[in-house]
C-alpha cells in the first residue's frame, strides 16, 4: 500500500502561535492532496483540496487565511494553522492521490494532533 | 444531500462476527471504502468496493453492497478484541476529484 509520512504525530502550541503539519507521500507521486480535519468523537470532514502547482480550494467554512496550504512538490504538501485558538484543537490528517487515480483506494498519514493552549 | 450514515456503537462478544453497516446517499459514488481508526492513530484503509460489485471477501472481511438501497456493510468474522476500533464507511465520487465522504463511525467494542 501507498506509504504517507506525516508529522509532527502531535503537538501543543500556544494561541496566537503558527504551526505547520508536513505530509509525504512517499512511493508515488501526489498531485493532489486532501486535508481533512476529525474533532473529538466526530468523523473526518474534508477542509481542502490542493494541487501541485495551484492554489488549494477550500471546503465551505474553512478560512482560506488561517489554513494556509502549499503544494510545493509531488511528494510533499503542507498546513500551517495561523494564529491558532483553543478551537483549533483538532486531528489533522492528510491523503495524498495520484494522477487521475483519484478512485484508486485513498491512503492517510498518521495524523497531527494539535492542541492549542 | 451528501449524508453517510452508521450506527454509532456495536459490541459483541470475541469470537463471533460483526456486522457494521453504512447508508449513503448519492447513487454516483465510485467507490466505497471501510477505514480503521484506532485509539489516537489515523486511519487504516482495510478493504474497498467499486460500485458495480455486490460483494468482496478478504480474509475475515466481507464487504457487501445492495446499490439499490444504497447500503453497505462489513462483516468481521472471528471478531477478536484486536478488532476494537472505530470503523467509517466513505464514499469516493469520481466527479468531485476523490473528495470522501465520511459516515459518523461506529465504535465497534469486542468483549472476551
Amino acid at each position: 500500500g501507498a506509504v504517507v509520512s506525516q508529522h509532527p504525530s502531535w503537538v501543543i502550541c500556544k494561541s496566537g502561535t503558527s504551526v505547520k503539519i508536513e505530509c509525504r507521500s512517499l512511493d508515488f507521486q501526489a498531485t493532489t492532496m486532501f486535508w481533512y480535519r476529525q474533532f473529538p468523537k466526530q468523523s473526518l470532514m474534508l477542509m481542502a483540496t490542493s494541487n501541485e502547482g495551484s492554489k488549494a480550494t477550500y471546503e465551505q467554512g474553512v478560512e482560506k487565511d488561517k489554513f494556509l496550504i502549499n503544494h510545493a512538490s509531488l511528494t510533499l504538501s503542507t498546513l500551517t494553522v495561523t494564529s491558532a485558538h483553543p478551537e483549533d484543537s483538532s486531528f489533522y490528517i492528510c491523503s495524498p492521490a495520484g494522477q487521475g487515480n483519484y478512485n484508486s483506494p485513498l491512503h492517510f498519514g498518521n495524523g497531527t494532533r494539535l492542541t492549542v493552549t | 444531500g451528501e449524508d453517510v450514515e452508521q450506527s454509532l456503537f456495536l459490541s459483541v462478544r470475541e469470537g463471533d462476527s460483526s456486522v457494521i453497516n453504512c447508508t449513503y446517499t448519492d447513487s454516483s459514488s465510485t467507490y466505497l471504502y471501510w477505514y480503521k481508526q484506532e485509539p489516537g492513530a489515523g486511519l487504516q484503509l482495510l478493504t474497498y468496493i467499486f460500485s458495480n460489485m455486490d460483494m468482496k471477501q478478504d480474509q475475515r472481511l466481507t464487504v457487501l453492497l445492495n446499490k439499490k438501497d444504497k447500503h453497505l456493510s462489513l462483516r468481521i468474522a472471528d471478531t477478536q478484541t484486536g478488532d476494537s476500533a472505530i470503523y467509517f464507511c466513505a464514499e469516493s465520487r469520481g466527479n468531485q476529484g476523490g473528495k470522501l465522504i465520511f459516515g459518523q463511525g461506529t465504535e465497534l467494542s469486542v468483549k472476551p
